[in-house]
């Protein structure tokens, strides 16, 4: 079955500096790539996704990239804001199948002003 | 909010009780999902119920047993549970196509569930 890695576990960054997170995955069958954010006391909410059709999408300081030769995809959020600091979780699934999201283990995001 | 609310928020039983956490969702989806989110641990899926009908079941403990009387409205009910089944549980919807292909989960905020 499929698994999904991801890193750092903790990051920690200053106000309007970049942050990245990385996420492998083992299923080459796998094709859709979701990144949710979870605040505290809240659910996982979806922020950015993205398909294996395309090897990047931008939304405004996020984007996502994937690199389906490696197994590998990224978040990537510029000029982070401290409201940008939640949990951040990568996943995977094969869309046509309905399998469901393998989750990682998640990223620890602060960012400090 | 993301059209999916859970009750209660908050949930604290001893071991012989039994309790019922209840999810729903005003999207008009026709899948339900549960999973269990544990500190220091990926979100681990329960269940999923597609158009009302079970199809996945992730070797539960059957001291877990979910319910899904309309695809609006999800259960699960819990009875003499463990101390390490204490967690934060998610239920999530979404749009199933008619290839059986799922599109985004929504998650609800969970129920944080602490057994004594």
């Amino acid at each position: 079955g499929e698994n999904v890695e991801q890193h750092p576990s903790t990051l920690s960054v200053q106000e309007g500096d970049s942050a990245v997170i990385k996420c492998t995955y083992s299923d080459s069958a796998s094709n859709y790539f979701p990144w949710y954010k979870q605040e505290l006391g809240k659910g996982p909410q979806l922020i950015i996704d993205i398909r294996s059709n395309v090897g990047e999408k931008k939304d405004q300081r996020i984007a996502v990239t994937l690199n389906k030769t490696a197994k590998h995809f990224s978040l990537h959020i510029t000029e982070t804001q401290p409201e940008d600091s939640a949990v951040y979780f990568c996943a995977a699934s094969i869309l046509q199948a309905g399998t469901a999201l393998i989750f990682g283990k998640g990223t620890t995001l602060s960012v400090s002003s | 909010e993301t059209g999916v609310t859970q009750t209660p928020r908050h949930l604290v039983m001893g071991m012989t009780n039994k309790k019922s956490l209840k999810c729903e969702q005003h999207l008009g989806h026709n899948a339900m999902y549960w999973y269990k989110q544990s500190a220091k641990k990926p979100l681990e899926l329960m269940f999923v119920y597609s158009l009302e009908e079970r199809v996945e079941n992730n070797s539960v403990p059957s001291r877990f047993s979910p319910e899904c009387p309309n695809s609006s409205h999800l259960f699960l009910h819990l009875h003499t549970l463990q101390p390490e089944d204490s967690a934060l549980y998610l239920c999530a919807s979404s749009q199933v196509g008619r290839g059986g292909g799922s599109y985004e989960q929504y998650f609800g905020p969970g129920t944080r569930l602490t057994v004594t």
